[in-house]
């Protein structure tokens, strides 16, 4: 079946102790891309990547990292959270055409 | 100011109404659009892409302006079903996406 998982689904953690959303696809995607979804404010993209080993900011990078190291896994790194990265981060991909983007199923993590 | 602004809603309709929602874009560069659904805390899936000359898929119909920079979304007849918050998305290089807030829609038996 084609689709996008991440891991883990939920999280609650403290602020300052590092973690990582791991996201992969099995659709031989190019392109990867991370969002953050908080109410009044919708989807906002935080990184995104073309292809192995090519990354870009998106609109909210602050406090984020990712890497590109294979083509079917795409990590989200937050180094240091912080309360204010509390929010569902949902993983997404999509092949050449610009038409479909397929979503994973959204990790919620609350910072305390 | 935002790059997609949409109109929050909610919008409640009894079934078998039309509804319509609007969404407005900032960049005249902007090359592609989509109308995305979501249900409560599942991920978007897209609905459809938006053409510059309108495109229908059985009861919804999304369409383009240009001139004024909009994208709208049309679904007819509504069912229960149809309830779910309508994301729309533009992206001018395909690389960078930027969503509007989502408009509710709860369709009434």
């Amino acid at each position: 079946e084609a689709q996008v998982t991440q891991n883990p689904r939920y999280l609650i953690t403290v602020t300052g102790k590092k973690l990582t959303v791991t996201c992969s696809q099995n659709m031989n995607h190019e392109y990867m891309s991370w969002y953050r979804q908080d109410p009044g404010l919708g989807l906002r993209q935080i990184y995104y990547s073309m292809n192995v080993e090519v990354t870009d900011k998106g609109d909210v990078p602050e406090g984020y990292k990712v890497s590109r190291k294979e083509k079917r896994n795409f990590p989200l790194i937050l180094e240091s959270p912080s309360p204010n990265q509390t929010s569902l981060y949902f993983c997404a991909s999509r092949g050449s055409s610009y038409n479909e983007q397929f979503f994973g199923p959204g990790t919620r993590l609350t910072v305390l | 100011r935002k790059e997609v602004e949409q109109d929050p809603g909610p919008f409640n309709v009894p079934e078998g109404a039309t509804v319509a929602f609007n969404c407005t874009y900032s960049n005249s560069a902007s090359q592609s659009f989509f109308w995305y659904r979501q249900d409560c805390r599942k991920e978007p899936k897209l609905l459809m892409s938006v053409y510059s000359s309108g495109n229908e898929d059985g009861r919804f119909t999304a369409q383009l302006n240009r001139a004024s920079q909009y994208i709208s979304l049309l679904i007819r007849d509504s069912k229960l079903s149809d309830s779910a918050t309508y994301l729309c998305a533009v992206t001018f290089t395909g690389n960078q996406f930027y969503f509007g807030t989502g408009t509710s829609l709860t369709v009434i038996p």
